[in-house]
């Protein structure tokens, strides 16, 4: 089935490591972003792409970097995660088009920072 | 910069009654406004949306009011059910240079049974 998907789910990691959140859609969408968002609150968007090595980053502040090397996948990375990260992670992609501009989002990553 | 305003931040009513948000945008280039569910735990889903050449728009028990002219857009919910208690977000859409969509901060609709 034609969706997006995030790995992990849930994820409780230690401060100072390295970790990527995983993102695939099967959508053939050429747009996909990153949002932060502490459940049931505001998204902020933290990076975006409109296609193959487009990246750029978004509204809030964010020690993450991000790559587009294939249209399907948009990983997010964080080199050094503090607890300050902790937060839930959405991905999303769409399409512009004249029908729809709306997006899919992942199930999110849920990150733990201790 | 570009903002979108949006009230209230929670809303609660007895079921069967209707619930009406509303949200304020900035940038009049704006030309496309979706509006999003997020039930609890869940990813924010599509339900409606509406296109600037469009004044209203509805969905069975949904539907989306648009005036461009005040820059205002409004979600319509009839004969509220529990099961449409969840966060709601609007956002508006440019669609020039790629696009960009900005978000509301969201609407908590709890319906009481």
């Amino acid at each position: 089935e034609a969706d997006i998907y995030q790995t992990p789910r849930y994820l409780v990691i230690g401060t100072g490591k390295k970790i990527t959140l995983e993102c695939s859609q099967t959508m053939g969408h050429d747009k996909m972003y990153w949002y932060q968002q502490d459940p049931g609150m505001e998204l902020h968007l933290i990076h975006y792409s409109y296609g193959v090595n487009s990246t750029e980053k978004g509204d809030l502040s964010s020690e993450s970097t991000v790559s587009r090397i294939r249209t399907e996948h948009f990983p997010l990375t964080l080199e050094s995660a503090r607890p300050s990260h902790t937060s839930q992670y959405l991905c999303a992609s769409s399409v512009a088009s004249a029908a729809n501009y709306g997006y899919t989002f992942g199930s999110g990553t849920r990150l733990t920072v201790v | 910069g570009e903002n979108v305003e949006q009230h209230p931040s929670t809303l609660s009513v007895q079921e069967g009654d209707s619930a009406v948000i509303k949200c304020t945008y900035s940038d009049s280039a704006s030309n496309y406004f979706p509006w999003y569910k997020q039930e609890l735990g869940k990813r924010p889903q599509l339900i409606i949306d509406i296109r600037s050449n469009v004044g209203e728009k509805k969905d069975q028990r949904i539907a989306v009011t648009l005036n461009k002219t005040a820059k205002h857009f409004s979600l319509h919910i009839t004969e509220t059910q529990p099961e449409d208690s969840a966060v709601y977000f609007c956002a508006a859409s440019i669609s020039t240079g790629g696009f960009k969509t900005i978000f509301g901060a969201g609407t908590r609709l709890f319906v009481k049974a």
